[in-house]
C-alpha cells in the first residue's frame, strides 16, 4: 500500500489566493482526518470524516476553511482567501475505526 | 485540566541510557493508547499501541499502561541518537468521538552520543 498520499508537498501562495490541499487515504480506511501543525499550537484537528460524512468540523478556524470528501478515495481542504496566519504544515491521516492513524507526508503551506 | 498531558521537555539522555516518556489522560473512558514518533520536518509515525493494563514490549520499546492511575508511558532502552525526535501520546475514547485520537503536546527527546 502506498500509504496516505498528500499533494502538493509544498505550497507558497500570496495572501488572498485560494489554496487547495489534497489527500488520498489508504484504501479500506473509513476515517479521514485533517490536522494543522504549528510550533505554537502543536497538532490541531480541523475536521474528520467517517465513511465520507463529516463528523466534527469544530476545529475549522473560520469560514475561510472548507473540506469535502466526495468519495472514499479523495478529500480536499480549501482555504479561501488565504492569510499569512494560515501558514503551517497540514496533515491528512486515515484509519480504521479503533486503530491508530496513518499520516500522510503533509503539505507545508506558506502564505506571503 | 488538559485531556492529555505529557512530561515537559525537552528530555536529554546519553546514548545507551533508558529514556522514559510519560503521559496522563483525563478521560476514564479511554480504551486505546498510542505512541507516535515525529522526526523534525516529517509526519508522525505510529510506533506502539496498547489496550490492556500492564506492559507491552516491541524491540527496544516498552509501553506501560495503568488505567486506574490514568497513566501511560513509553520506555526506550539502549537509546540511540536516531531516537532523537518528538514523541506524541494519544488516546482513543469511546462514545460519540469514537475514531478520533486525542493527542498530547509532545515531548522532545534528544539522545546525545
Amino acid at each position: 500500500d502506498a500509504g496516505v498520499i498528500q499533494s502538493p508537498r509544498h505550497e507558497v501562495t500570496e495572501m488572498g489566493q485560494e489554496v487547495t490541499l489534497r489527500c488520498k487515504p489508504i484504501s479500506g480506511h473509513d476515517y479521514l482526518f485533517w490536522y494543522r501543525q504549528t510550533m505554537m499550537r502543536g497538532l490541531e484537528l480541523l475536521i474528520y470524516f467517517n465513511n465520507n460524512v463529516p463528523i466534527d468540523d469544530s476545529g475549522m478556524p473560520e469560514d475561510r476553511f472548507s473540506a469535502k470528501m466526495p468519495n472514499a478515495s479523495f478529500s480536499n481542504l480549501k482555504i479561501q482567501p488565504s492569510e499569512p496566519r494560515d501558514s503551517a504544515v497540514y496533515f491528512c491521516a486515515s484509519s480504521l475505526a479503533g486503530s491508530g492513524y496513518t499520516f500522510g507526508s503533509g503539505t507545508r503551506l506558506t502564505v506571503v | 485540566q488538559k485531556e492529555v498531558e505529557q512530561n515537559s521537555g525537552p528530555l536529554s539522555v546519553p546514548e545507551g541510557a533508558i529514556a522514559s516518556l510519560n503521559c496522563t489522560y483525563s478521560d476514564r473512558g479511554s480504551q486505546s493508547f498510542f505512541w507516535y514518533r515525529q522526526y523534525s520536518g516529517k509526519s508522525p509515525e505510529l510506533i506502539m499501541f496498547i489496550y490492556s493494563n500492564g506492559d507491552k514490549e516491541d524491540g527496544r520499546f516498552t509501553a506501560q499502561l495503568n488505567k486506574a492511575s490514568q497513566y501511560v508511558s513509553l520506555l526506550i532502552r539502549d537509546s540511540q541518537p536516531s531516537d532523537s525526535a518528538t514523541y506524541l501520546c494519544a488516546f482513543l475514547a469511546r462514545g460519540t468521538s469514537y475514531g478520533k485520537l486525542t493527542f498530547g503536546q509532545g515531548t522532545i527527546l534528544t539522545v546525545h552520543p
